[in-house]
């Protein structure tokens, strides 16, 4: 199963939107609502922000949201602030029962 | 508060077994699935593979079946290896399901353990 693609770097000034594109398969993305997206700050272990492609969970900012349309998830991040920097991960559960991942975005706040 | 506590990092010679740990606390272990996943240093993130801690039932990636082996005991869920190479060098995940449902995704992650395998 190959990883997800993601765009490498993304980058945006304070207060500004930004979203980071995820694009896969119709065994993956397109066959399935169950994509997520996590946060990695620099020597700690990602976070869930985003679940069944537009879900936040509890504690999650309304700045971030999530949507889909075929084959490509998108992730955005409105209102950005110097916190939201980080990397961030896409996944998709697949026709093989088991999760692929993106390759990762690397956010820049500006 | 709900989290998993991962055993500490190891250095290991290429050929030797390893089994790392990761402890659950805090919610009902047997009702969810557990997964382990990969990070090599500066790259992405892979899944090796989960297990429904309920009944052991497994679930292996292609890349990694037959080169790992998930177990649980309890609260404590395991990866393994019999002969580990240079190449699983990486920090190791495991992570707790959102759900019982093999499609939920990974809720709840432990603080990674760093395996090095160098002669």
């Amino acid at each position: 199963q190959s990883a997800l693609t993601q765009p490498a770097s993304v980058s945006g000034s304070p207060g500004q939107s930004i979203t980071i594109s995820c694009t896969g398969t119709s065994s993956d993305i397109g066959g399935y609502n169950y994509v997520s997206w996590f946060q990695q700050h620099p020597g700690k272990a990602p976070q869930l922000m985003i679940y069944d492609v537009i879900h936040r969970p509890s504690g999650i900012s309304n700045r971030f949201s999530g949507s889909k349309s075929g084959n490509t998830a998108s992730l955005t991040i409105s209102g950005l602030q110097a916190e939201d920097e980080a990397d961030y991960f896409c996944s998709s559960y697949t026709s093989t029962r088991i999760v692929v991942f993106g390759g990762g975005t690397k956010l820049t706040v500006l | 508060e709900v989290q998993l506590v991962q055993s500490e990092a190891e250095v290991k010679k290429p050929g030797e077994s390893l089994k790392i740990s990761c402890l659950g606390s805090g919610f009902s272990f047997s009702s969810y699935w557990i997964g382990w996943v990969r990070q090599m240093s500066g790259k992405g993130l892979e899944c090796l593979g989960m297990i429904y801690v309920s009944d052991s039932s497994t679930i292996y990636s292609p890349s990694f079946q037959g080169q790992v082996t998930i177990s649980v005991d309890r609260s404590t869920a395991y990866l393994q290896w019999n002969s580990l190479k240079a190449s699983d060098t990486a920090i190791y995940y495991c992570v707790k399901s959102r759900g019982n449902a093999e499609t939920d995704t990974f809720e709840i992650w432990g603080q990674g353990t760093m395996v090095t395998v160098s002669s």
